[in-house]
């Protein structure tokens, strides 16, 4: 089974610029997370999707983010008019079900985007 | 914030048992204790999971006390590629909340 699958993995884009990074689930899982980590700092969560919804975007800045899991084809996050502060590794995850305590997430590889 | 608690780092000799504790004092009776490790700059892998009885599987073997205020996860013979930063999660949400983990490092 293919895990889950991000791309591209290293985008590189000047500011004011528009960065989209997309990441198809594993075959089953119909569950997306965005997590973002930023240089010599940790993951935080970002946004959960379902297909169609967005279940919990507590984490996502407030302006120039947004998020989307299409019915068909990948999820999508979308970052408008790019800032050095952008820079930072992507990763998303996802998972089988809405079982609340136990549903195991698994990751992707991550997309590295650098603001120059 | 993580609710977690994990020593920032450890060292472990090649071949021998890593043994990495973590502290989670409040955890609730539905969430379950997830372990997770980051390799350099790769994605997150998931290692194991448990509720409250111990669990084994082919990467490690996760003990959580009686009270299940704190856990240990076992790596029983350690490999130079086992070094990385390990996360203690407790699951309680849809979103993993990762504190600063466990950075294990083996020593040949």
């Amino acid at each position: 089974n293919a895990g889950v699958m991000q791309n591209p993995r290293h985008l590189v884009r000047r500011r004011g610029q528009e960065a989209r990074l997309r990441c198809s689930p594993m075959k089953g899982h119909s569950h997306v997370y965005w997590y973002r980590q930023l240089p010599e700092e940790g993951l935080k969560f970002m946004v959960y999707l379902q297909k169609e919804n967005i279940i919990d975007e507590s984490g996502m800045p407030k302006e120039r983010f947004s998020a989307e899991f299409p019915k068909e084809g990948p999820s999508i996050l979308r970052i408008q008019q790019v800032v050095r502060g952008d820079s930072a590794a992507y990763f998303c995850a996802s998972s089988r079900s809405i079982g609340q305590f136990e549903e195991t997430q698994y990751f992707g590889p991550g997309t590295r985007l650098l603001v120059l | 914030d993580a609710k977690t608690t994990q020593p920032p780092s450890m060292d472990c000799a090649e071949g021998r048992a890593a043994n990495l504790p973590c502290n989670h004092s409040t955890i609730s009776g539905n969430e379950y204790v997830y372990w997770y490790r980051q390799i350099h700059s790769q994605g997150p892998q998931y290692i194991i999971h448990g509720l409250k009885n111990n669990e084994t599987n082919e990467m490690a073997s996760l003990i959580i006390t009686e009270d299940r205020k704190s856990s240990t996860l076992i790596l029983p013979h350690a490999t130079l590629r086992d070094t990385a930063v390990y996360y203690c999660i407790e699951q309680g949400a849809q979103k993993l909340v990762f504190g600063q983990g466990t950075r294990l490092t083996i020593n040949p």
